[in-house]
């Protein structure tokens, strides 16, 4: 069945580090792919989706390709901030039942 | 703005007794979804609908009910509620995934215990 493989449960960085968060999915077919993020006491945000090989998706200087081959969709950013304290979720979707599929999340922890 | 509400925000159960949640959707959305929220599993998906009157099967729905009396209310039930049923539970909805509408819209979530 599909399935979304998030290495890292947590990650501590300071200020103007540089993130990756890395993302590996199993699924038949031609998923979308999508990075959430969630802040303490709220629902998951969508952060943003890219929905073919080698697309990069992007929002508030997070990125993500889309890479087939690898089956992955790492989240990138630059230069993080204390503000970007979050857990990050990808997920996948499933065409066929009309359902999202999200990995178990990864715990951003950045310092000052 | 368009908004998933739900009701209540938090919640403490007895084992053994019924718990209804609700959700209710301002999106005009035709896809709602209700997720279940442990730590160290993610979201896991309980219960879903594509339209009123019409609820399918997620990954986990032992033990959990699903209502969606119209498109925008979708109701989770627990008839006889148990310890391994506290969590936090979040409801969501989408557009049309025929339109590629497929992004999810979540609520703030239910934090419920079972006591």
């Amino acid at each position: 069945g599909d399935s979304v493989t998030q290495t890292e449960g947590q990650v501590a960085l300071s200020e103007e580090d540089f993130l990756t968060i890395h993302c590996n999915y199993s699924a038949s077919g031609y998923p979308a792919l999508f990075w959430y993020v969630q802040y303490p006491g709220e629902g998951p945000q969508f952060l943003f989706r890219a929905s073919r090989d080698k697309e990069k998706g992007s929002s508030r200087g997070f990125e993500a390709t889309y890479n087939k081959e690898a089956t992955s969709f790492h989240l990138q950013k630059a230069s993080v901030q204390e503000s970007d304290s979050a857990v990050y979720y990808c997920a996948l979707s499933d065409w066929d039942n009309n359902r999202i599929f999200f990995g178990d999340g990864t715990q951003l922890v950045v310092k000052p | 703005e368009a908004a998933v509400t739900q009701s209540p925000r938090s919640k403490v159960a007895v084992t053994g007794g019924k718990v209804t949640l609700s959700c209710h959707q301002t999106n005009n959305h035709d896809y709602m979804y209700w997720y279940r929220q442990d730590t160290g599993h993610g979201l896991r998906l309980i219960h879903y609908s594509y339209v009123a009157d019409s609820t399918e099967k997620g990954d986990i729905p032992d033990g959990y009910k699903a209502s969606r009396p119209s498109q925008e209310n979708f109701s989770l039930i627990l008839e006889l509620a148990s310890l391994s049923q506290t969590a936090v539970y979040f409801c969501a909805s989408s557009g049309d995934w025929g339109e590629g509408q497929n992004t999810l819209y979540f609520g703030a979530g239910t934090r419920l215990s079972v006591l």
